[in-house]
């Protein structure tokens, strides 16, 4: 199957300015997950989406960051502005699983590293 | 604030070694967890997962769960140099998931 597509795999912004990634998972996947992963960190989740409705928003820093999936498929992810501090990769995952089962992971996508100077 | 903890390295070992990766977490209401491994730039990849005390084994690698120490840990034997890469535990915490900071494993030819 193919594996949770993500565009652009780099991007270079100036401070202050707006960007935005985007995500399509395996065909089929319910759910998906966007990642912050900071250098010399493990990954962050930010947003969770089930279909198209929002699952879990609690880390999103809401005054900047905007995500949404549309149909339940593709999901994008926008930062406005964006700080020197969210430099970082962006990552995708989906997973097709029933996260209420006990053996249920995810698929990471390959990521978008964001530099913002 | 649910915590995943691991020893952030590097971890050397040389080739045909046994490397041993830790990892503790601090809700002991988690059921499920899982080993991750990233390659320098590349996306975490799945290697296994865990949710009974006690060990698991697939191929060379081993996971071992102690849920009453609160404490996850991942075995590589006859590490290889292709074994390189930071191992990132993850811990279920209701429907997500926290990662620890990882691990970066180096195997010496």
């Amino acid at each position: 199957e193919a594996g949770v597509a993500q565009s652009p795999r780099y991007k270079i912004i100036e401070k202050r300015q707006s960007v935005a990634f985007w995500c399509n998972p395996i065909s089929g996947h319910a759910t998906l997950y966007w990642y912050q992963q900071i250098l010399g960190q493990g990954p962050k989740l930010l947003i969770q989406f089930q279909n198209n409705g929002v699952v879990d928003d609690s880390q999103l820093p809401k005054d900047r960051f905007s995500a949404e999936r549309l149909k339940g498929v593709d999901s994008t992810l926008k930062i406005q502005p964006a700080k020197l501090e969210d430099s970082a990769v962006y990552l995708c995952a989906s997973s097709s699983r029933d996260s209420s089962k006990p053996n249920y992971g995810y698929t990471f996508g390959s990521g978008t590293r964001l530099t913002v100077v | 604030q649910k915590e995943v903890e691991q020893n952030s390295g590097p971890l050397s070992v040389p080739e045909g070694a046994i490397a041993s990766l830790n990892c503790t977490y601090s809700d002991r209401g988690s059921q499920s967890f899982f080993w991750y491994r990233q390659y320098s730039g590349k996306s975490p990849e799945l290697i296994m997962f865990i949710y009974s005390n006690g060990d698991k084994e697939d191929g060379r690698f081993t996971a071992q769960l102690n849920k009453a120490s609160q404490y996850v840990s991942l075995l590589i034997r006859d590490s290889q140099p292709s074994d390189s890469a930071t191992y990132l535990c993850a811990v279920n915490y209701g429907q997500n998931f926290v990662f620890g900071p990882g691990t970066r494993l180096s195997v010496l030819p």
